[in-house]
């Protein structure tokens, strides 16, 4: 099974600013990575997928990028909407399917 | 709009049983395959099981096999959870989630029903 590991646990940010969140991999599981963005009392929302591809209705503010082990996630001017816990996910080797432990993006 | 709408979670004793089920609207169910997925409290989101599109291959979490059973019935665009001999790691909020096909991204997914296994 593949460990995903995501750093920081939390990342505290003022609004306007850049956010860079990073996930790492156990063994490469090529560009089959996935973020998603969870609010409390809601379900994940998936953000990026194929580690660089936005997903339909995401906006340009979200990027991803990386390949094998190690993947970021950049949020490139932090919206009020935007504070919320983030989560990697590999789905190379499926299944089973793993995440990583999330990261929180709160308010400094 | 994609909807799916998790239910039958609640309170169960150890070694009890539930159903969950989750209705799904606003694209094509029998084309897509489905998974749940749970978040036990201050813990990482982990999957539970998958099912094919067309309901043939369903694989397991070491964690759940033989005690979970995952369905669906396409004509009714549900997805089932049949969840026995439960245990006190079990409690979790469960997810159903879609996607496209299998080694994919979880595109949708549900609100989540709550599961707590407590006597």
């Amino acid at each position: 099974e593949i460990e995903m590991t995501q750093s920081p646990a939390t990342l505290s940010v003022s609004p306007g600013e850049r956010a860079t969140l990073s996930c790492r991999a156990s063994q490469s599981v090529s560009s089959n990575l996935a973020w998603y963005q969870q609010k409390p009392g809601q379900g994940p929302r998936l953000l990026i997928y194929g580690a660089s591809t936005r997903a339909t209705g995401i906006p340009a503010r979200f990027s991803g990028s990386g390949s094998g082990t190690e993947f970021t996630l950049t949020i490139s001017s932090l919206q009020s909407e935007d504070f919320a816990v983030y989560y990697c996910q590999q789905y190379n080797n499926w299944p089973p399917s793993t995440f990583g432990q999330g990261t929180k993006v709160d308010i400094k | 709009e994609v909807q799916l709408l998790e239910s039958g979670g609640g309170l169960v004793q150890p070694g009890g049983s539930l159903r969950l089920s989750c209705e799904a609207s606003g694209f094509t169910f029998s084309n897509s395959a489905m998974s749940w997925v749970r978040q036990a409290p201050g813990r990482r989101l982990e999957w539970v099981s998958g099912i094919s599109s067309g309901g043939g291959d369903t694989p397991y979490a070491d964690s759940v096999k033989g005690r979970f059973t995952i369905s669906r019935d396409n004509s009714k665009n549900t997805l089932y959870l049949q969840m026995n001999s439960l245990r006190a790691e079990d409690t979790a909020v469960y997810y159903c989630a879609k996607k496209v096909a299998g080694a994919a991204p979880f595109d949708y997914w549900g609100q989540g029903t709550l599961v707590t296994v407590s006597s």
